[in-house]
């Protein structure tokens, strides 16, 4: 399973792009990326999933670069209520394929 | 995307008794369903993998006579945390996913405090 590493936390305020980085250098071949979104005392939420190059969808977008061992969420204007928790995982999320969780990225959004 | 509810979604009990928490695929049949637990402040930690029909797979460190799972049906999973402890306490989330989706789908989790 690949590992990731993020940073432990961001701040940012209303308004402004956040983008969180994730490396993540032993990514295999069949791998795809996907960014999850937790709030306190909820399950995670699916925000984006990619495999190379851009994805964008209605909330974020997604960077990927040509050899893949990192990626980059991007937040355009972020509010107040996208404080949470971001988590990178990299992997084959389909059957029966396990996921781990690394440390996550606290995102604090002030006004 | 795919809905998965758990019940309940929190639940207090007396130290020595069972706690069952219940996992449903609402919309799909999930062919593996997955349970977390997390502690405050921490991140997930996958406990166990079950698939349909067959015995869980535990993760390293996880009693699986303390923590019973059974997936009878392609879209309910259950798992018993029996003779609960006060370090037991913690948020138990359950996922599922289908041979043909490229996503697990996270439940909203089951807040489990015991005395």
């Amino acid at each position: 399973l690949a590992k990731t590493t993020q940073p432990i936390s961001m701040d940012s305020y209303e308004g402004q792009e956040v983008n969180i980085t994730c490396s993540h250098n032993n990514i295999a071949t069949n791998d795809y990326i996907t960014w999850y979104q937790q709030f306190p005392s909820q399950g995670p939420r699916f925000i984006i999933q990619g495999y190379k190059t851009k994805v964008t969808n209605e909330v974020a977008s997604l960077f990927i670069p040509a050899d893949r061992k990192s990626s980059t969420l991007s937040l355009p204007r972020v509010s107040l209520s996208d404080t949470a928790v971001y988590y990178c995982l990299v992997g084959q999320f389909s059957g029966y394929s396990t996921l781990t969780f690394g440390k996550g990225t606290m995102l604090l959004v002030s006004p | 995307g795919a809905v998965v509810s758990q019940h309940p979604s929190w639940v207090i009990c007396k130290s020595g008794t069972s706690v069952k928490i219940e996992c449903r695929s609402l919309d799909f049949q999930a062919t593996t369903m997955f349970w977390y637990r997390q502690f405050p402040k921490q991140s997930l930690m996958l406990m166990a993998t079950s698939n349909e029909g067959s015995k869980a797979t535990y993760e390293q460190g996880v009693e699986k006579d303390k923590f019973l799972i059974n997936h009878a049906s392609l879209t309910l999973s259950t798992l018993t945390v029996t003779s609960a402890h006060p370090e037991d306490s913690s948020f138990y989330i359950c996922s599922a996913s289908g041979t043909s989706d490229n996503e697990q789908f996270f439940g909203p989790g089951t807040r489990l405090t015991v005395l």
